[in-house]
């Protein structure tokens, strides 16, 4: 089972800043099979990103992902009020599915 | 729009047995994979059971693996996730999650439900 750490647990940062969350797998994820999700509380998850730098449908450009191999980046250009929630990456390349265990991005 | 209402969650004892429901709109259901995906309180997220389109192939997280049975009805629109023995640690939200192609294996979540809360307690 490829195991995924995120980091850091958590970032604070403000409102028009950058934030770079970062996704480690333990083996390489195939393809580059990673994706991003963004979930605030109460709600469920929502799909940012696909093959590791795909944005999904209705996603603004200030999102993006990069990396391959082992190491994944999600990157936030400049944050907006509502980009405030957790993120979990998965890898999907190899069975079973597993996620990260989350970023929690907190205003500052 | 695609919708997909989780339902059949509810307080349960050990040991006893449960059956989620999830019905699909929005979207030709029988061209896709679906999944459930859980998630334990205040924690993160745990991928539980796939179906392929046609039933074909599924799939189970080793700690569901011989409890859990998962199918569907594309007939309905439904897809179900029978959960039996059920444990404390089977505690969570149980999303049901489509994927974006018809197998089961490499595919991500494109779409997700609101979830359905299981709780396991005596």
């Amino acid at each position: 089972e490829i195991v995924l750490t995120q980091s850091p647990g958590t970032l604070s940062l403000s409102p028009g800043e950058r934030a770079t969350l970062s996704c480690r797998a333990s083996q390489s994820v195939s393809s580059s099979y990673l994706a991003w999700y963004q979930q605030k509380p109460g709600q469920a998850p929502r799909l940012l990103i696909y093959g590791a730098s795909s944005r999904a449908t209705g996603i603004p450009d200030r999102f993006s992902g990069s990396g391959s191999g082992t190491d994944f980046t999600l990157t936030i250009s400049r944050l907006e009020p509502e980009d405030f929630a957790v993120y979990y990456c998965q890898q999907y390349g190899s069975s079973p599915k597993t996620f990260g265990q989350g970023t929690k991005l907190e205003i500052k | 729009e695609v919708q997909l209402v989780e339902s059949g969650g509810g307080l349960v004892q050990p040991g006893r047995s449960l059956r989620l429901s999830c019905a699909a709109s929005g979207f030709t259901f029988d061209d896709y994979a679906m999944h459930w995906v859980r998630q334990a309180p205040g924690k993160g997220l745990e991928w539980v059971s796939g179906i392929s389109w046609n039933s074909g192939s599924i799939g189970y997280a080793d700690s569901v693996k011989g409890r859990f049975t998962i199918s569907r009805d594309n007939a309905k629109n439904s897809l179900y996730l029978q959960m039996n023995s059920l444990r404390a640690e089977d505690t969570a939200l149980y999303y049901c999650a489509k994927a974006y192609r018809y197998s089961v294996a490499e595919v991500y979540f494109d779409y997700w439900g609101q979830g359905t809360l299981v709780t396991v307690s005596s």
